[in-house]
C-alpha cells in the first residue's frame, strides 16, 4: 500500500529565516505530487504541482519555490520567510494518470494527503 | 475559473439526527468530484469520488450524490465520531489540479 510522509510536523521559525518542508512518497511510482497551503477557516490553496523529477509548476506567485530531486521526493522551500507564509501545508500525490502520459488506473486523480506541516512563523 | 461553494460553514447535530452539507460548483466539463474528510490537524482523508450526474456512492453512514451544479454528503444517524470537517473539491477535464470549497465542520453531540 502506499503511505506519504511529511516533516517536521511543527515548525516555529523567526521572520526572515529559510525554509525547507519535505514530503516522501511509498509504495508507488511516478507519482503526481502536489503542495498546498491551508488557511484558518479557507479552503486548500495549490502552491505547486509536480508530474516529474525536476519539473515544478508553479499556481501562486509568492517567495515560495519546490523542488522534485527524486522520484518520490518533493521539497518545498523559502529563502526568507513572512508572517503571510504561516499556515497548514499538505502535500499530496495522484497516481501518474493518462494526463500524464502513464497508464489509465480507476481513480487516476484522487488525490491521497499527508499528515500536514504546521507552521507559524513569528 | 473553477468555483466550490459549501453550505452551511458550521452543522451541529444530535447523535442520531440525519443531515446533509451542500457543495455547489462551477467547473468547465467535470472530470471528477472529491469528498474528504479532516479531522483538526490532520491531513484530510479521502472518502469519495463522483464522475457523473446520477452517481451516489455510500461509506458507513455517508452517502454522496452528484447532480449537474451540486453534490451532497448525506450523514445517516450520524455518532460523535462523525464530528470532522467535510471538504469538497472538483477537477475540470484536462487539468491536474483540484479546486477546494471551504468545508463544513459538523459537530455530533452524544
Amino acid at each position: 500500500s502506499q503511505t506519504i510522509h511529511q516533516w517536521p510536523a511543527t515548525l516555529v521559525q523567526p521572520v526572515g529565516s529559510p525554509l525547507s518542508l519535505e514530503c516522501t512518497v511509498e509504495g508507488t511510482s511516478n507519482p503526481n505530487l502536489y503542495w498546498y497551503r491551508q488557511a484558518a477557516g479557507r479552503g486548500l490553496q495549490l502552491l505547486f504541482y509536480s508530474v516529474g523529477i525536476g519539473q515544478i509548476s508553479s499556481e501562486v506567485p509568492q517567495n515560495l519555490s519546490a523542488s522534485r530531486p527524486q522520484d518520490r521526493q518533493f521539497i518545498l522551500s523559502s529563502k526568507k520567510l513572512l508572517l503571510s507564509d504561516s499556515g497548514f501545508y499538505l502535500c499530496a500525490w495522484t497516481y501518474r494518470g493518462r494526463l500524464a502520459g502513464g497508464p489509465s488506473y480507476g481513480h487516476t486523480d484522487t488525490q491521497y494527503f499527508g499528515p500536514g506541516t504546521r507552521l507559524t512563523v513569528l | 475559473e473553477d468555483q466550490v461553494t459549501q453550505s452551511p460553514e458550521a452543522l451541529r447535530l444530535q447523535e442520531g439526527e440525519s443531515s446533509s452539507l451542500n457543495c455547489s460548483y462551477t467547473v468547465s466539463g467535470l472530470r471528477g468530484l472529491f469528498w474528504y474528510r479532516q479531522d483538526p490537524g490532520k491531513g484530510p482523508e479521502f472518502l469519495f469520488t463522483l464522475y457523473s450526474a446520477g452517481e451516489e456512492k455510500e461509506k458507513e453512514r455517508l452517502k454522496a450524490t452528484l447532480t449537474k451544479k451540486e453534490s451532497f454528503l448525506h450523514i445517516t444517524a450520524p455518532k460523535p465520531e462523525d464530528s470532522a470537517t467535510y471538504l469538497c473539491a472538483v477537477q475540470a477535464g484536462n487539468d491536474y489540479k483540484l479546486s477546494f470549497g471551504a468545508g463544513t465542520t459538523v459537530t455530533v453531540r452524544a
